[in-house]
């Protein structure tokens, strides 16, 4: 069965700290997908990024970095430099192969205070 | 990017009525579309497929008589909330797929009085 958990339910920071949102995923597909979504208070999903299995390179864009180690089966989130903009809740999600639905997470409300 | 629209955002409907709540792919044909619920505070759980000329398959644990899907075309999924009750106050969203890519629409907000 696969399953994501994000062990941290609500994370509070000051402005300009840096933050990490922690995901950890279990699946038996040798292919799969990783996403994480920020979903502000209006309720609509915005897309941040998207990783298949086979490629564990991190990226980078802009203040936002994530870190994918299937050694830990961990895909992580950083915010650097954090705003009060990226007050929200994320998601991690998984989903097995092309085309099949997305599995999410429980969700790190990030409040990010001035 | 492609656009998945959902409508309506929001609706709020008397107890014992149905609701329909529309998604749609507006430039790709989606065989497949899903339907999350979430409640205040938790995550999107599944709750059904919608399969495109055949019938849904919903996750354990949820009404297909109350939650019932209409996958007729390629482009249009909806959900119907039949006889609906206060505890299906929630927020509904649908998902199509493209590829390796996952679109949602904008959600709708249930509210039932």
């Amino acid at each position: 069965a696969q399953k994501v958990t994000q062990a941290q339910t609500e994370i509070s920071v000051v402005e300009k700290e840096d933050v990490t949102l922690d995901c950890v995923y279990e699946t038996r597909d040798t292919t799969y997908y990783l996403f994480w979504y920020k979903q502000p208070p209006s309720g609509e999903l915005v897309f941040l990024i998207r990783r298949n299995s086979f490629d564990e390179q991190n990226e980078i864009s802009g203040r936002y970095s994530w870190n994918f180690q299937k050694s830990t089966s961990s895909f992580n989130f950083t915010i650097t430099a954090s705003q009060v903009v990226d007050s929200a809740v994320y998601f991690c999600a998984l989903s097995g192969g092309q085309g099949g639905k997305l599995i999410f997470g429980q969700g790190t409300e990030l409040s990010v205070k001035p | 990017g492609a656009v998945v629209s959902q409508h309506p955002s929001w609706v709020i409907c008397k107890s014992g009525t149905s609701v329909k709540i529309e998604c749609r792919s507006l430039d790709f044909q989606a065989t497949t579309m899903f339907w999350y619920r979430q409640f205040p505070k938790q995550s999107l759980m599944l709750m059904a497929t919608s399969n495109e000329g055949s019938k849904a398959t919903y996750e354990q644990g949820v009404e297909k008589d109350k939650f019932l899907i209409n996958h007729a075309s390629l482009t249009l999924s909806t959900l119907t909330v039949t006889s609906a009750h206060p505890e299906d106050s929630s927020f509904y969203i649908c998902s199509a797929r493209m590829n390796t890519e996952a679109f949602f629409g904008q959600g709708t907000r249930l509210t039932v009085v």
